[in-house]
């Protein structure tokens, strides 16, 4: 059974300070990763996608994939207010063609 | 622009009586997804279509029909919905077939009464 594991509960964090959120998934034969955030109400955005093991950067985001331990993690840096949100990890299997979330983690920076 | 759309935006209905909420991208996606959000259970996937004529269950498929007669829309029908369907409904497609970055739609708020 596949799964992706955000057990994390909500993460608060002051301003200007980095968070850290962590996905683990149960699949080693997973091919692509993402994270996407969704705004109360809202519909998710992707803000990361890696495909490969080590970091990978995007202005504050940061993502690192470890396929071997099997877990991914995303980093905000210089959180601001408007980074709060709930962020959802994505993964997609080799052998089929399903996108699988995990249950996500609140983000809420405080000012 | 590029983008998702479904109809409608939200939705209340009875048990029991037919209905379809539709999806559509005009970014020339193959690759389109339904999926449910529920609280404390995430995302879970309903179906997803690989291309046109191409549909296959996803997590929780009971209940649900799709169908991809045209490349562009992807509807999901509910032919006898019950409470327990009573969710917020996301729409998604994807340009290619390795990355499958999800663009989303506005959600649907479905209310089974």
């Amino acid at each position: 059974q596949k799964e992706v594991e955000q057990n994390s509960g909500p993460l608060s964090v002051p301003e200007g300070a980095i968070a850290s959120l962590n996905c683990t998934y149960s699949d080693r034969g997973s091919q692509s990763f993402f994270w996407y955030r969704q705004y109360s109400g809202k519909s998710p955005e992707l803000i990361m996608s890696i495909y490969s093991n080590g970091d990978k950067e995007d202005g504050r985001f940061t993502a690192q994939l470890n396929k071997a331990s099997q877990y991914v993690s995303l980093l905000i840096r210089d959180s601001q207010p408007s980074d709060s949100a709930t962020y959802l990890c994505a993964v997609m299997y080799y052998g089929n063609n399903r996108l699988a979330f995990g249950k996500g983690n609140q983000v809420v920076v405080i000012p | 622009e590029a983008q998702v759309t479904q109809n409608p935006r939200y939705l209340i209905t009875v048990t029991g009586k037919k209905l379809t909420v539709t999806c559509s991208q005009n970014m020339n996606h193959e690759y389109m997804s339904w999926y449910r959000q529920d609280p404390g259970l995430g995302l879970r996937q309903i179906y997803y279509s690989m291309n046109v004529e191409v549909t296959d269950k996803g997590d929780v498929p009971e209940g649900y029909k799709v169908s991809r007669k045209e490349k562009r829309n992807f509807p999901l029908i509910l032919e006898s919905p019950s409470p327990n369907q009573t969710s917020l409904y996301f729409c998604a497609s994807s340009q290619d077939r390795d990355s499958r970055e999800a663009f989303f739609g506005q959600g649907t708020r479905l209310t089974v009464v």
